[in-house]
C-alpha cells in the first residue's frame, strides 16, 4: 500500500544539537514537502522538492535545510535546534503530473521537542 | 501573497445533522485549486474535497459538498447526515502555482454527539 512513512515518529533534542527528520514515500511521486503544525499558525511549509537532487525553500525555511538524495526520500534537517523548533512536523507527497489539482498525501507525524 | 481563513474555531452539532465551515481566501491569481482536510485525533491529516476555481459546479465527494462563492472569495464545506467519526478539525488550503504546496487556514474543530 503506498504510504508516507515519517521517522522517529517522537524526538527529544537538546538546545543546539542536530537533529534529522526522515520521510520515505512508496506513492512514486516527484513532489515532497516538509510542513509544521503550531497551535495558532497551522501547516506552515518548511521546504519542498521538485524530484531527487532538488529542495526549495517555503515560507518558514529559517533554521532548516533539506535533502532528497531520491525520489523516495526528503529529510528536514536541524543544525542547531532550538527550542522555538518544538513542534510537529508532516511530511508529504504530491503527484507533480496533476498540477496545480496535486492532492498531499501526508504522513502521521514527528513530534520534535527540543529542551 | 496567499492567505486562507477560518474564522469558527470549533463547531457543535448532534450526530446525523447537517454542519457548514466556512472558509475565506485571498489571491491576486485567477487560476487556483482549493482543498479541505481532516485532521483526526491520533493525528492524521487525510484529503477530503477539491475545488478548481474555473469550475462553476460545486464539488460533491460522499457526504462532503462545497458552496463555493467565487465573488465573495469563499468555499464553506457542508458535511451532511454527520457520524460521531467526522469529529476532527477541519482544514482549508489553497494552492496558487505548480507543486508550491499549500497555503491553510488554522482550521475549524468539529464535534459530533450523539
Amino acid at each position: 500500500e503506498a504510504a508516507v512513512t515519517q521517522s522517529p515518529r517522537n524526538k527529544v533534542a537538546v538546545t543546539g544539537g542536530k537533529v534529522t527528520l526522515s520521510c520515505n514515500q512508496t506513492n512514486n511521486h516527484n513532489n515532497m514537502y516538509w510542513y509544521r503544525q503550531d497551535t495558532g499558525h497551522g501547516l506552515r511549509l518548511i521546504h519542498y522538492s521538485y524530484g531527487a537532487g532538488s529542495t526549495e525553500k517555503g515560507d518558514i525555511p529559517d533554521g532548516y535545510k533539506a535533502s532528497r538524495p531520491s525520489q523516495e526520500n526528503f529529510s528536514l534537517i536541524l543544525e542547531l535546534a532550538t527550542p522555538s523548533q518544538t513542534s510537529v512536523y508532516f511530511c508529504a507527497s504530491g503527484d507533480a503530473r496533476l498540477g496545480g489539482r496535486d492532492t498531499l498525501y501526508f504522513g502521521a507525524g514527528t513530534r520534535l521537542s527540543v529542551l | 501573497a496567499q492567505k486562507v481563513t477560518q474564522t469558527q474555531t470549533s463547531i457543535s452539532v448532534m450526530e446525523k445533522t447537517t454542519v457548514t465551515m466556512d472558509c475565506v481566501y485571498e489571491t491576486q491569481d485567477s487560476s487556483y485549486f482549493l482543498f479541505w482536510y481532516k485532521q483526526t485525533a491520533s493525528g492524521e491529516i487525510v484529503f477530503l474535497i477539491r475545488q478548481d476555481s474555473y469550475k462553476k459546479e460545486n464539488a460533491t465527494v460522499g457526504h462532503y459538498s462545497l458552496n463555493f462563492q467565487k465573488p465573495k472569495s469563499s468555499i464553506g464545506l457542508i458535511i451532511t447526515a454527520t457520524q460521531i467519526e467526522d469529529s476532527a478539525v477541519y482544514f482549508c488550503a489553497m494552492r496558487v502555482g505548480y507543486a508550491q504546496g499549500l497555503t491553510f487556514g488554522l482550521g475549524t474543530r468539529v464535534s459530533v454527539f450523539p
